[in-house]
């Protein structure tokens, strides 16, 4: 059974940093892409970033509101994903999920959801 | 970027409705279109890929179609558990966008 547990999220100060977790299970993890998504209180879903395959050299990809400031990175002996947030404004407050995703025809969509983490930022 | 707008936004319906809530997409997107649940409190849910493949464990009331830019969710037959916030999402181009959600509460 595929699982994806997120972790790492808290309460951070406006400029300040925090890194999320997502530890995958269930899966060939090197085989696959991984999204970040995220969804502001009461708002709806806003996709954050993807990392795709080993094949793939795990190269990635990034909303516009967050490019530069956000990283994803794998870790394959951990089989986990990592968002490292930098330089937090407080429309970076969200839930945050990890993804994964499997392709169709030559496309990857998000198949399976991780439960989530709360980022709240604020002074 | 791709700008996805669903309608309705939200939407009063009762236990055995039909209901259809409609997706469009600001350029065509071939069927590069995903369908997820959220109920409160939860992680959005795959229901259909590729505009109209039901993902698996989906019941067949959920069904989609469309092609392009227009498209369609239609449950056939509303349960109480049904009762939750839809969301179309493109995945055809970077940025992945989503639409803004349709809340499907009881009349």
């Amino acid at each position: 059974e595929v699982q994806l547990v997120e972790s790492g999220g808290g309460l951070v100060q406006p400029g300040g940093s925090l890194r999320l977790s997502c530890a995958a299970s269930g899966f060939s993890f090197s085989d696959h892409y991984m999204d970040w998504v995220r969804q502001a209180p009461g708002r709806g879903l806003e996709w954050v970033g993807r990392t795709r395959n080993k094949a793939n050299s795990y190269t990635t990809e990034y909303a516009a509101s967050v490019k530069g400031r956000f990283t994803i990175s794998r870790d394959e002996s951990k089989n986990s994903v990592y968002l490292q947030m930098n330089s937090l404004k407080t429309e970076d407050t969200a839930v945050y999920y990890c993804a994964l995703a499997v392709p169709a025809a030559s496309r990857y969509y998000m198949d399976v959801w991780g439960k989530g983490t709360t980022v709240t930022v604020s002074s | 970027d791709i700008q996805m707008t669903q309608s309705p936004s939200s939407l009063s319906a009762s236990v055995g409705d039909r209901v259809t809530i409609t997706c469009r997409a600001s350029q065509g997107i071939s069927n590069y279109l995903a369908w997820f649940q959220q109920k409160p409190g939860q992680a959005p849910k795959s229901l259909i890929y590729a505009a109209s493949s039901l993902q698996s464990g989906v019941p067949s009331k959920f069904s989609g179609s469309g092609s392009g830019t227009d498209f369609t969710l239609t449950i056939s037959s509303l349960q109480p558990e049904d009762f939750a916030t839809y969301y179309c999402h493109h995945y055809y181009s970077y940025p992945l966008t989503f639409g803004g959600g349709t809340k499907v509460e009881i009349k």
